[in-house]
């Protein structure tokens, strides 16, 4: 089993959409979660950290959830700039990263 | 300040050959990685520094090895090149162990013929 699982895609949805995606992690003792986006054949950019208490930046909430081991990505009104590819990202240090979720948002 | 580079963009190499990818910050961060992504997968933790002086391998590091002379450098060498080695590999610097961002660099393309 991988450390870090992501939901597998594509994800094409139009353009307004809701669109979830999901991430579960196997280490019960990682302290730091994050999403980061990366655009093809491009660098990955940090999108925001996870926090206990969940947070929201604009269209997009993350939450975490240490019972399960999963954290969530929420994008709301999706946009075709949206379109990317999202990376679920366990730890500070020793970071994992999960294989990633493309979403492509269609006009 | 440039962030995070790295040297070159794209490299061909053929089976056996050795090669010393370049990162650089300019950001006085302590803590640097390198990655490789292979088509379709998330990036894989190669090596890592703590500090200039100190490295620690990650989750891939064989065929690779590392230094950390100065904060600002911290050079990839591919001691005997293998097709298997054919990925993109990115640099990325934080500014400690805890920080929640970390900067990468453009990545370099890397073919191993």
């Amino acid at each position: 089993r991988k450390e870090v699982e992501q939901d597998p895609g594509p994800f094409n949805v139009p353009e307004g959409a809701t669109v979830a995606f999901n991430c579960t992690y196997s280490n019960s003792a990682s302290q730091s979660f994050f999403w980061y986006r990366q655009d093809c054949r491009k660098e990955p950019k940090l999108l925001m950290s996870v926090y206990s208490s969940g947070n929201e930046d604009g269209r997009f909430t993350a939450q975490l959830n240490r019972a399960s081991q999963y954290i969530s990505l929420l994008i709301r009104d999706s946009k075709l700039s949206d379109s990317a590819t999202y990376l679920c990202v366990v730890g500070a240090g020793k970071s994992t990263f999960g294989d990633g979720t493309t979403l492509t948002v269609k006009p | 300040n440039a962030g995070v580079t790295q040297t070159p963009k794209f490299q061909v190499l053929k089976t056996g050959q050795s090669m010393t990818l370049q990162c650089a910050q300019d950001m006085n961060h302590e803590y640097m990685s390198w990655y490789r992504q292979d088509p379709g997968m998330g990036l894989r933790l190669i090596h890592y520094s703590v500090g200039a002086g100190i490295t620690d391998q990650g989750e891939v590091p064989n065929g690779y090895n590392v230094s950390r002379s100065t904060t600002e450098d911290f050079p990839l060498r591919l001691l005997s090149a293998a097709p298997s080695q054919t990925s993109v590999y990115f640099c990325a610097s934080r500014n400690s162990y805890s920080t929640d961002t970390q900067y990468f660099g453009p990545g370099t393309r890397l073919t191993v013929l």
